[in-house]
């Protein structure tokens, strides 16, 4: 267990809807980052929190928002899906970034039908 | 735009067969090259960071080197148990965003 919770694992659902992806960072950590991961892709930067506030934004989607709450805790939502959002996302955490990275969650699988 | 690229894509040993993967990157204002290992399923591990050119760290089997422009990560008689895809990562300016690789792929057999 890395101390990185992510919520569900797995998730089937079918184009046009909407899902939200929830992810609690390890005790302690301040910034949350939201990776999707596919096989052509590989991981690919989304967005970035950083003590509730958006920090850093990468190749997220207009269909894609996330947010940060006050227990620390984020959620991605994801909206209007298409049969290519089908991936794996993760969230990971980090307090001290250069000497141990970032902790990465188990990911949450999403498959669009 | 930060680039980081990989090879090979898969590579094959036996065990006990040493060889290394390398990650070639194109960043302006290098702040740290990190490897992780990543199992079928599971979330990146957070295995090395690299912060100048002739840095070396090592962790059992595993040893990553780096210079201005790539990294290695070598791999000392490997063992089954290291078959894993690993990630290569870059953190460059001011962010602490990292920028990935699309990993190797690596199959040891007994």
């Amino acid at each position: 267990d890395s101390g990185v919770t992510q919520t569900p694992k797995h998730l089937i659902t079918a184009t046009g809807q909407r899902v939200t992806l929830r992810c609690s960072p390890r005790s302690g950590d301040l910034s949350v980052y939201w990776y999707q991961q596919s096989l052509d892709q590989g991981l690919q930067f989304l967005i970035q929190y950083y003590n509730g506030e958006e920090r850093a934004k990468g190749n997220i989607l207009e269909r894609f928002s996330a947010q940060q709450f006050p227990d620390l805790h984020s959620e991605l939502n994801l909206s209007s899906l298409e049969l290519g959002d089908s991936a794996l996302y993760f969230c990971a955490s980090t307090g001290d970034l250069t000497n141990y990275g970032y902790t990465f969650g188990s990911g949450t699988r999403l498959t669009v039908v | 735009e930060d680039q980081v690229t990989q090879s090979p894509e898969a590579l094959r040993l036996q065990e006990g067969e040493s060889s290394s993967l390398n990650c070639s990157y194109t960043v302006s204002g290098l702040r740290g090259l990190f490897w992780y290992r990543q199992d079928p399923g599971k979330g990146p591990e957070f295995l090395f960071t690299l912060y100048s050119a002739g840095e070396e760290k090592e962790k059992e089997r595993l040893k990553a080197t780096l210079t201005k422009k790539e990294s290695f990560l070598h791999i000392t008689a490997p063992k089954p148990e290291d078959s894993a895809t690993y990630l290569c990562a870059v953190q460059a300016g001011g962010y602490s965003t990292l920028t990935f690789g699309k990993g190797t792929m690596l199959l040891v057999s007994p």
